[in-house]
């Protein structure tokens, strides 16, 4: 059973405008979520962070928002840019264990 | 060279072969990961080790075997592979926390993309 789910796989969004990437998970014990990147051909790299005690983290264009009722968090980058086109992965871990990843969405900004 | 380093970054083998994956990490941390990534599905974690212990071991088939020989060193050792063994495999660091802990962020390698013919 995946414990953290990325429900669209992929998001095309046009230059300028807001991408939105989902993610839920079902572990309640979980107190730390993490977004990667990944283009092709090279490993996930760290994005954005945010811990279980808050409710939104923002670095520049990229903020990520963590709803603990709905088990729901979000990562939105604006504005978009051809170089942000990447698969994202959401990841989620409870203190002093493992990464547990979702799945990845692909984001195609469009120029 | 700085942070994870991973080679091959291609390998194509047969069903008999016996291969090793290598990786390196240059950023003093002392926990080390292998996953694999298949297509459209989540990083499946493999194996864990933390101070040079294997500390987790996701149900692995025992065609793959890891070893850590040092805390900067991690090697991934193949044999009679199979052709759903196909896959791009990464490797991350991380530091280890003073509770004995996982620290939260990995740094992942570029990875190497394995063909099992």
């Amino acid at each position: 059973d995946q414990q953290v789910k990325q429900n669209s796989p992929s998001l095309s969004v046009q230059e300028g405008r807001i991408s939105i990437l989902n993610c839920d998970y079902t572990n309640s014990m979980f107190d730390y979520f993490l977004w990667y990147k990944k283009y092709p051909a090279e490993g996930p790299t760290f994005l954005i962070s945010i811990s279980s005690i808050k409710d939104k983290n923002e670095d520049g264009r990229f903020t990520v928002f963590l709803n603990k009722s709905a088990k729901h968090l979000s990562l939105h980058i604006v504005p978009s840019q051809p170089g942000d086109s990447a698969v994202y992965f959401c990841a989620a871990r409870e203190y002093g264990n493992k990464l547990v990843f979702g799945a990845g969405t692909i984001l195609r900004v469009k120029s | 060279e700085t942070g994870v380093t991973q080679t091959p970054r291609h390998l194509v083998m047969g069903m008999t072969n016996k291969k090793s994956l290598k990786c390196e990490q240059h950023l003093g941390h002392n926990a080390m990961y292998w996953y694999k990534q298949s297509a459209k599905k989540p990083l499946e974690l493999m194996f864990v080790y933390s101070l040079e212990e294997r500390v987790e071991n996701n149900s692995v088939p025992s065609r793959f075997s890891p070893e850590c020989p040092n805390s900067s060193h991690l090697f991934l050792h193949l044999h009679t592979l199979q052709p759903e063994d196909s896959a791009l495999y990464l490797c991350a660091s991380s530091q280890v926390l003073a509770s004995g802990g996982l620290g939260n962020e990995q740094f992942f390698g570029p990875g190497t993309r394995l063909t099992v013919l």
